[in-house]
This record gives structure tokens, sequence and C-alpha cells, in this order.
């Protein structure tokens, strides 16, 4: 069964840097599909942010192109998020999933507070 | 392409049938799928391709629609229902929903 697990840091400073983990178990991630990032934000709304291909190709949410990372450690089977200069307005949860056009596996997802 | 749920809050009894609402601001062209989210859990799929049900979603679900217009239909609401539900579209962009909470009387 494939699943994943997101792990990092629950509170981070303005103007620092966000730093996510994605374990993924169950399936290779580069043996096909996506590997994404979304974010539920306080009062519900959700955005997809960006993903990186099972070839190591990446592509971003156009409105975070400029702050946002996503790497890869193939030999731990893991993904990775960056968000720089983060606000308070980037405190939201945050999910990786399986993209296939549609985001069939998630993570439980990552509480990510940004305060001073 | 930006999406409207509609109603954002939804009080039903068990047993009622359910009919959530999406609305583009363009042509989808039926790329829309939707997810329902428990209370402390990760969204899980229910429908992609406006009405393909996710390998085991009961079927009480279903999806429909065409354009702009899609909807998602409980026929007999369930206790277990109790969620948020969203939209979400993969025609131009990726883009979800604002919601519909969906309430047990």
């Amino acid at each position: 069964e494939i699943q994943l697990q997101e792990s990092g840091p629950g509170l981070v400073k303005p103007s620092q840097s966000l730093s996510l983990t994605c374990s993924v178990t169950g399936y290779t991630i580069t043996s096909g599909y996506d590997w994404s990032w979304i974010r539920k934000f306080p009062g519900n709304k959700m955005e997809w942010m960006g993903y990186i291909s099972y070839s190591g190709s990446t592509n971003y949410n156009p409105s975070l192109k400029s702050r946002i990372s996503i790497t890869r450690d193939t030999s731990k089977n893991q993904f990775f998020l960056q968000l720089n200069s983060v606000t308070t307005e980037d405190t939201a949860t945050y999910y990786c999933a399986r993209y296939n056009n549609v985001f069939d596996y998630w993570g439980q997802g990552v509480m990510v507070t940004v305060s001073s | 392409i930006q999406l409207t749920q509609s109603p954002s809050l939804l009080s039903a009894s068990v047993g009622d049938r359910v009919t959530l609402s999406c609305k583009g601001s363009q042509n989808i062209n039926n790329y829309l799928a939707w997810y329902q989210q428990k209370l402390g859990e990760a969204p899980k799929l229910l429908i992609y391709k406006t009405n393909s049900l996710q390998t085991g979603i009961p079927s009480r679900f279903s999806g429909s629609g065409s354009g702009t217009d899609y909807t998602l239909t409980i026929s007999s609401l369930h206790s277990e229902d109790l969620a948020t539900y969203y939209c979400y579209q993969y025609n131009n962009g990726l883009t979800f929903g604002s919601g519909t909470k969906l309430e047990i009387k």
C-alpha cells in the first residue's frame, strides 16, 4: 500500500525558510507519477504548490514560483519542499500527495505556523 | 480557473439525497474531481473526470456535469458522510473550490 508521511518543523519565523520532507513507502518515486505539495489555509482554501516528476523535472504554481523549490532524494525515496521568505500568510497545513492528474494518495498533513 | 462551490454549509438528515454544486469561471471540459475531507484526516478522492467513481468509494456517491457546472450527489446520506467536500479542476492549471461543509441534522 502506498503511504506518504510529511515531517518538519511546526513553527517557522517570518522571513525564514520553511522546509518539509515527504517520505514515501510502497512505491518508488522514480518509477512513475508526479509528487506534489498542496497546502490548506485556515478557512479551508486549498492551494496546489508544485510537483516533482518521477524523472526529476519540476512544475510550480506561478503564484509561488519565485519562492518555492521541490527536490528529492531518490536513495531515501523522499521529496522535499522549501518555501523561502515566509510570512504569516504561509501558515497552513501542508500535504504531500501523488499526482496523476488527480491527487490520489495523500499524507496526513503537517501544520506549520509562521510566527515570531 | 476559479471554482465556486455552493452552498458553503449544508445541513441534512440521514437518508436524504444531497446535492453539492461546483461552478467554474471557464469551461472545465469534464476535468473535475471531488474530494471528501473529514476532520483531522487527509482529503480522499471520491470522483474523477466528472463521474468516474474512485476504487473503494461507495456507490451512493456520484458526479455529473459539463461545461462550467458540476454536481456531486449523495443518494442516501449516511452519518459517516459528515465532512467538507471540495471540487478540483485540472483542465487549466490545478485549482480547488472553497468547500462545502456537510453537517448531519
